[in-house]
């Protein structure tokens, strides 16, 4: 296994349209998370899976963001009606066990034009 | 809910001497872990050195180092012999454990450069 892989690298959407990131985990963990990170900023919890099921969202996350986990594999981040505040760097990570090392992704940058 | 400064935004150390990169958390949490992450420019991020809440002694990865302060919530991280590859973005971040959250919460990081 050769990490945290991230689909696509790179997105430029129009405002308005939809958008919908993968991220495949390392296979045996089974904790993933989501975060965005804008430039200048730390990364920015969205959302966690225990397996396939999201256990904490952030307060912070328009009903426009949505994450699926199905089978506890692979995730899918999809933004729905973009707007251009949404344009940041969207990182998953994945984890074994509590207080486990984290690792990330190379992250999807989304420009929103 | 938890918060991490980091109060430092930019450093530069020159090459073979050492730095000392500051964080301080709040949290009411009495079990938790934090960790320091490294970004490379235009590079994924990486685990520099983790410390558990329970353990006293100072956690240590090589060069790395900790000052981990519980009753100060400081959590200092020192780059010793610094070396090109060294510089980087530097977060702090903060894991409860048992809470109900599973948050791994960052602070705004530190860019350190290292100088020839």
């Amino acid at each position: 296994d050769t990490g945290v892989s991230q689909d696509p690298r790179h997105k430029i959407t129009k405002r308005g349209q939809n958008v919908t990131f993968r991220c495949d985990p390392i296979s045996e963990h089974n904790r993933l998370y989501w975060y965005r990170q804008t430039l200048g900023q730390g990364p920015e919890f969205l959302t966690y899976f225990q397996n396939e099921a999201q256990l904490e969202k952030s307060r912070l996350l328009s009903d426009r963001f949505s994450a699926e986990r199905p089978k506890g594999s692979f995730s899918t981040l999809e933004i729905q009606r973009t707007e251009q505040g949404d344009s940041a760097m969207y990182l998953c990570a994945s984890s074994l066990d509590t207080g486990g090392e984290a690792f990330f992704g190379q992250g999807t940058r989304l420009t929103v034009v | 809910a938890q918060t991490v400064t980091q109060s430092q935004p930019e450093m530069s150390v020159q090459e073979a001497e050492t730095v000392t990169l500051s964080c301080t958390y709040d949290t009411s949490e009495s079990n938790y872990y934090l960790f320091w992450y490294k970004q490379p420019p235009s590079r994924q991020m990486i685990l520099v050195i983790r410390q558990e809440a329970y353990k006293q002694q100072n956690a240590t990865e090589n060069r790395f180092s900790v000052n981990f302060q519980k009753a100060a919530k400081s959590f200092s991280l020192k780059i010793s012999d610094s070396q090109l590859g060294d510089t980087a973005m530097y977060f702090c971040a903060f894991l409860p454990v048992g809470a109900g959250s599973y948050q791994l919460t960052f602070g705004k990081g530190t860019k350190l450069s290292v100088i020839p």
